[in-house]
């Protein structure tokens, strides 16, 4: 079965770093496309990035970029999402997600399946 | 940046009704459109791929069609458990920007 598994979810204090882990299985880690997506609380999706663990390649939503890092680590399947100095705004649920991708015909649609169970960061005082 | 809005925002439907779900690109995205299904404390769910290809295991009263700028999600007879939050996110910008659609509640009338 392929899946994806998160860290638990983390509380900090405004100021201090984090870094948050989803790790794959069932699957060939290093052949695909790993996403982060935030969701504010009450709120919808936000595409944050993207790493491809076999060479690290990472995209940042202009958003985000700056704000937190994307990494992985081939030899142990997991892929990172961290902050340097977390700030209150940061609260949030965090999704990972394998990309996808089917090209055909001139075409080259992604998508992404499966998600993981999502990791709660609350940033308090 | 491609902006993606969706229409309604909120839906009240009966057990039995057909939905349908409305997603518009602000410029063509060929057919590279995805929709997931969201329930509350859950992490979403690929429903439909491509625009219109249903994902292994999603229950056929979904569908999904369009091209270009205008996508529909339609669900052709409501089951309870499909009440939920939906989301549309384009893939042409590849990369750097899968943006999502802001969702549509769908909630029991």
């Amino acid at each position: 079965e392929v899946q994806l598994v998160q860290s638990g979810a983390e509380v900090k204090k405004p100021g201090e770093s984090l870094k948050i882990s989803c790790k794959g299985s069932g699957y060939s880690f290093t052949s695909y496309w790993i996403g982060w997506v935030r969701q504010m609380p009450g709120k919808g999706l936000e595409w944050m990035g993207i790493i491809y663990p076999g060479d690290s390649d990472t995209r940042y939503s202009p958003s985000f970029q700056g704000q937190v890092t994307i990494s992985a680590d081939k030899s142990i399947s997991t892929a990172y999402l961290q902050w340097s100095s977390l700030k209150a705004s940061d609260t949030a649920m965090y999704y990972c997600a394998r990309r996808l991708r089917i090209a055909v015909a001139g075409t080259d649609s992604h998508w992404f399946d499966p998600w993981g169970q999502g990791t709660l960061v609350t940033v308090s005082s | 940046d491609i902006q993606m809005t969706q229409s309604p925002s909120s839906l009240s439907a009966s057990v039995g009704d057909r939905v349908t779900i409305t997603c518009r690109a602000s410029q063509s995205i060929s057919s590279y459109l995805n929709w997931y299904q969201q329930k509350p404390g859950k992490a979403p769910k690929l429903l439909i791929y491509a625009a219109s290809s249903l994902q292994s295991g999603v229950p056929s009263r979904f569908s999904g069609s369009g091209s270009g700028t205008d996508f529909t999600l339609t669900i052709s007879s409501l089951q309870p458990e499909d009440f939920a939050t939906y989301y549309c996110q384009q893939s042409y910008s590849t990369l750097s920007m899968y943006t999502f659609g802001q969702g549509t509640k769908l909630e029991i009338k």
